[in-house]
């Protein structure tokens, strides 16, 4: 079965630590994108990939890193410098970036403890 | 710049109607696409509107006004299972041809 693969589903992270978000998809999809969201919140666009080796920043990309070293994974970092990082995040692909459709993976729900 | 405003929330029963609003401001407009999300869980696509016009995908139908930069969702023949969020969203030629999401619109779906 095709899709995206999010790991892992929830992550508890201290204060001052690094964690690596695992996003993985066997579609095929050139673009790949990361968005945040919080209660009650729509979803705002941290990173996005329209290509290999090539990623562009969003709307909150502060406190956090991505490589695209492989079209299929796209992994996403939040640093200790973001300083509110307790949310829902999640993974999207699209075919190329014209497409109408985003395919979403399961989300990783990030508390800081 | 570009936005996009749903209201918040919307109430319906079993078996109703339930309509739900999209405006947006953007330059770039490239299309309306329409997500549905259960709490907890990842959005999936619902509808698309490249043109003008009506959409149907068996109880749900979507509707898109360009020159008046609407569109709707029409969710016909209510189940409870429809209770969830509500996203409209458009590709933004200004913004990368990223989608940019709507707030959300909650519907509770009542027996």
């Amino acid at each position: 079965d095709g899709g995206i693969t999010q790991s892992p589903k929830y992550l508890f992270r201290k204060e001052g630590q690094n964690v690596t978000l695992s996003c993985e998809q066997n579609l095929n999809h050139d673009a790949m994108y990361w968005y945040r969201q919080d209660p009650g919140q729509g979803l705002r666009l941290i990173y996005y990939s329209q290509i290999v080796n090539d990623f562009q920043k969003g709307d909150i990309a502060e406190g956090y890193s991505v490589s695209r070293e492989k079209k299929e994974s796209f992994p996403l970092t939040v640093t200790s410098a973001q300083k509110n990082p307790t949310a829902f995040y999640l993974c999207a692909s699209s075919p190329r970036d014209t497409a109408p459709e985003a395919f979403f993976g399961q989300g990783t729900r990030l508390t800081v403890v | 710049g570009q936005s996009l405003e749903q209201p918040s929330e919307v109430t319906a029963v079993e078996g109703a109607i339930v309509q739900i609003n999209c405006t947006y401001q953007t330059s770039g407009f490239y299309g309306l696409s329409w997500y549905q999300q259960h709490d907890g869980g990842a959005p999936t696509f619902l509808s698309y509107n490249g043109l003008d016009g009506l959409e149907e995908t068996g109880r749900f139908s979507s509707f898109l006004s360009r020159s008046d930069s609407y569109g709707y969702l029409l969710l016909q023949e209510l189940q409870m299972k429809d209770s969830a969020s509500y996203f409209c969203a458009v590709r933004d030629h200004n913004y990368g041809q990223n989608f940019v999401f709507g707030p959300g619109t909650r519907l509770s779906v009542l027996p």
